[in-house]
């Protein structure tokens, strides 16, 4: 009950398109969010966040939405650009535990 | 600049040995965690601790050790019990250990057997 599930494991967008990255939760005590970007050789980095109060949180380029009946988020790269290529990770938290992440995919743009 | 500094970058071990990865941080977190990162498995909890001198084991703990004896301090030895070392091994560290805010990771260290 602890896992969230990510998917694609790997994604191909060209320059300009669209990245969507999906991840789904079963824990309903899980209120927080957040999305990781982590380049090779290098720490994961916070990229955005979003908590089930609200149902998308958009910074930039970068869209979290959430749908909390269905218990999936979703991150969505607007525009994409190839310094995008990285690691994103979805991951998810309550008030009584750590992070738990996904398992990761792997993003590369076309230029 | 605050931050978590993990060292070395690269680490070699030879079968059977112990080897004791580094991980520092001044940004005066209480807690501080230890992953693992294989290929299309995520980051995996291995240990974490919440005050000075108290740890707790997380889902992989087997095969590895911590201390904890100051704040800015979080060790992980990787001992030879642990049967498939070679990953990449992130440290965290985080205002509270609980709630998932504000992690913040090091570099990582690369630990490949030879």
């Amino acid at each position: 009950q602890q896992q969230v599930k990510q998917s694609p494991q790997s994604l191909i967008v060209q320059k300009g398109g669209i990245s969507i990255i999906n991840c789904a939760y079963e824990n309903t005590a899980f209120d927080y969010f957040p999305w990781y970007q982590q380049f090779p050789g290098k720490g994961p980095a916070l990229l955005i966040a979003i908590r089930p109060d609200v149902s998308e949180k958009k910074e930039g380029r970068f869209t979290i939405s959430f749908n909390k009946s269905a218990k999936q988020f979703s991150l969505h790269i607007m525009d994409s650009q190839p310094g995008d290529s990285a690691t994103y990770f979805c991951a998810a938290s309550s008030s009584a535990r750590q992070l738990t992440f996904g398992s990761g995919t792997q993003l590369t743009v076309l230029p | 600049d605050g931050g978590i500094t993990q060292s070395p970058k690269y680490l070699f071990r030879k079968e059977g040995q112990n080897v004791t990865l580094s991980c520092e941080q001044n940004l005066n977190h209480d807690a501080m965690y230890w992953y693992r990162q294989d290929p299309g498995q995520g980051l995996r909890l291995i240990y974490y601790s919440q005050i000075v001198n108290d740890f707790q084991k997380g889902d992989i703990a087997e095969g590895y050790s911590v201390s904890r004896e100051k704040k800015e301090s979080f060790p992980l030895t990787v001992t030879s019990a642990q049967k498939n070392p070679t990953a990449f091994y992130l440290c965290a560290s985080s205002i509270a250990a609980t709630g998932g805010y504000g992690y913040t990771f090091g570099s990582g260290t690369r630990l490949t057997v030879v």
